[in-house]
């Protein structure tokens, strides 16, 4: 089946410092990517996506581009910020119709901690 | 414009008792709606998703259940927790199976 897999977590990284978040995926077909931020006691808000091979999503200074001859989706922030620090998770949608009905499947999250 | 409401918020309750959680969504007719949960150390997993009023899919066989008895309202239930059943639950809704997905603010569940 699909599946996404992100880089370990936590990072902790300090401030204005480069980040980068590594997505892989596994689909039988093509994807639809995208990138969910979870600030503390919060719901999931969409980060920004691509929904085609060589697409660059880009929100709030974030950046991942669509890879598909590496399957990947890696986010990346030149100088992160305190107010960074949260939980972001990958995910891909597979695209029209049968059974999918814009089910997303996400990987396991990373924790950002971004220290003054 | 549209939003998304879940309650409660934060919940305890112990092994064995029942649980229903609430979602309903405003401004919008006719969404489709999905219930996912994630556990601690864990990614989100979906468990329903629904299409329409009446029907449930049920991505994971588990001791959950869902029921959509009004268009923009979506419950989840448990006749008997378990301690595995503890976790972050969120709702969420799209316009359509291409669109992008709005999720609540979530209820942490807490099984002792």
């Amino acid at each position: 089946g699909d599946s996404v897999t992100q880089m370990e977590g936590p990072v902790t990284l300090s401030e204005e410092a480069f980040l980068t978040i590594n997505c892989t995926y596994t689909a039988t077909g093509y994807p639809s990517l995208f990138w969910y931020v979870q600030y503390p006691g919060e719901g999931l808000q969409l980060l920004l996506k691509a929904t085609k091979a060589d697409d660059k999503g880009s929100n709030k200074g974030f950046e991942a581009t669509y890879r598909k001859e590496t399957t990947s989706f890696h986010l990346e922030k030149g100088s992160v910020q305190v107010s960074d620090s949260a939980v972001y998770f990958c995910a891909l949608r597979m695209g029209a119709g049968g059974t999918s009905y814009g089910k997303l499947t996400f990987g396991q999250g990373t924790i950002l901690t971004v220290h003054p | 414009s549209q939003t998304i409401h879940q309650w409660p918020a934060t919940l305890v309750q112990p092994v064995g008792s029942p649980l229903s959680l609430e979602c309903t969504v405003e401004g919008t007719s006719n969404p489709n709606l999905y219930w996912y949960r994630q556990a601690a150390g864990r990614g989100l997993q979906l468990l329903f998703y629904s299409v329409g009023i009446g029907q449930i899919s049920s991505e994971v066989p588990q001791n959950l259940s869902a029921s959509r008895p009004q268009d923009r309202q979506f419950i989840l239930s448990s006749k008997k927790l378990l301690l595995s059943d503890s976790g972050f639950y969120l709702c969420a809704w799209s316009a359509d199976y291409r669109s992008e997905q709005y999720f609540g603010p979530g209820t942490r569940l807490t099984v002792t």
